[in-house]
């Protein structure tokens, strides 16, 4: 059964980088995965997809300060130069005998 | 620039029945696969329902599986899910999502569903 597990929280200083994980479960090592970014009291946004090679496209006017990444069976969002509206749930998402997605990591921006 | 507005939610006794459908513009509608998906209060992100371009294949979670049914017009760019025996655990906001290769690339704002007495 295809499992996406992620931190429950993260935290990182304004201006600073911060870089979460999805990380596929056995057998699921080559699936590309979404991210995608929940601000407070608002809708989901789509990202970017991140290949199972580490390439990744974004979603139209995403900031370059985001960006994906893979080893394995993780996948990775790395956000650079934090600002306070990076403070949000992101969710990594994709699609087994159903759509799948992660628990979500709470990322605060100290 | 692509638009998904979800509408028909709102408060229902448990038991009880909704409809909800979501009006798509900006891109076409036919060409691609759709989702809805559920977010219950303080809780994360729930696939629902997933429909191929032509309602050829359909799926849904186990949770909703014989109550919920999704549907789709192309003609009228539209998403639909009939949600019966709806249950306290089904009060959510529930969002139309669209799906490239897998993957959801597009939100709509979701509109909210309340079971209760």
């Amino acid at each position: 059964q295809l499992v996406l597990t992620q931190s429950p929280s993260a935290s990182a200083s304004l201006g600073a980088s911060v870089k979460l994980t999805c990380t596929l479960s056995s057998g699921h090592s080559r699936f590309a995965i979404a991210w995608h970014q929940q601000q407070p009291e608002k809708g989901p946004r789509y990202l970017m997809k991140v290949n199972s090679d580490g390439s990744h496209n974004k979603g139209d006017g995403i900031p370059d300060r985001f960006s994906g990444s893979s080893s394995g069976a993780e996948r990775y969002l790395t956000i650079s130069s934090l600002q306070s509206e990076d403070e949000a749930d992101y969710y990594c998402q994709t699609w087994g005998t159903g759509g799948v997605f992660g628990g979500g990591t709470k990322l605060t921006v100290l | 620039e692509v638009q998904l507005v979800e509408s028909g939610g709102g408060l229902v006794k448990p038991g009880g029945s909704l409809r909800l459908c979501c009006a798509a513009s900006g891109f076409s509608f036919s060409s691609y696969n759709m989702n809805w998906v559920r977010q219950a209060p303080g809780k994360g992100l729930e696939w629902v329902s997933s429909i191929s371009t032509g309602s050829s294949y359909i799926y849904h979670a186990d949770s909703v599986r014989g109550r919920f049914t999704i549907s789709r017009d192309n003609a009228e760019n539209s998403l639909c899910l009939q949600m019966n025996s709806l249950r306290a655990e089904d009060t959510a906001v529930y969002y139309c999502a669209r799906e490239v290769d897998t993957i959801i690339d597009s939100w709509g704002r979701g509109t909210l569903v309340t079971v209760s007495s």
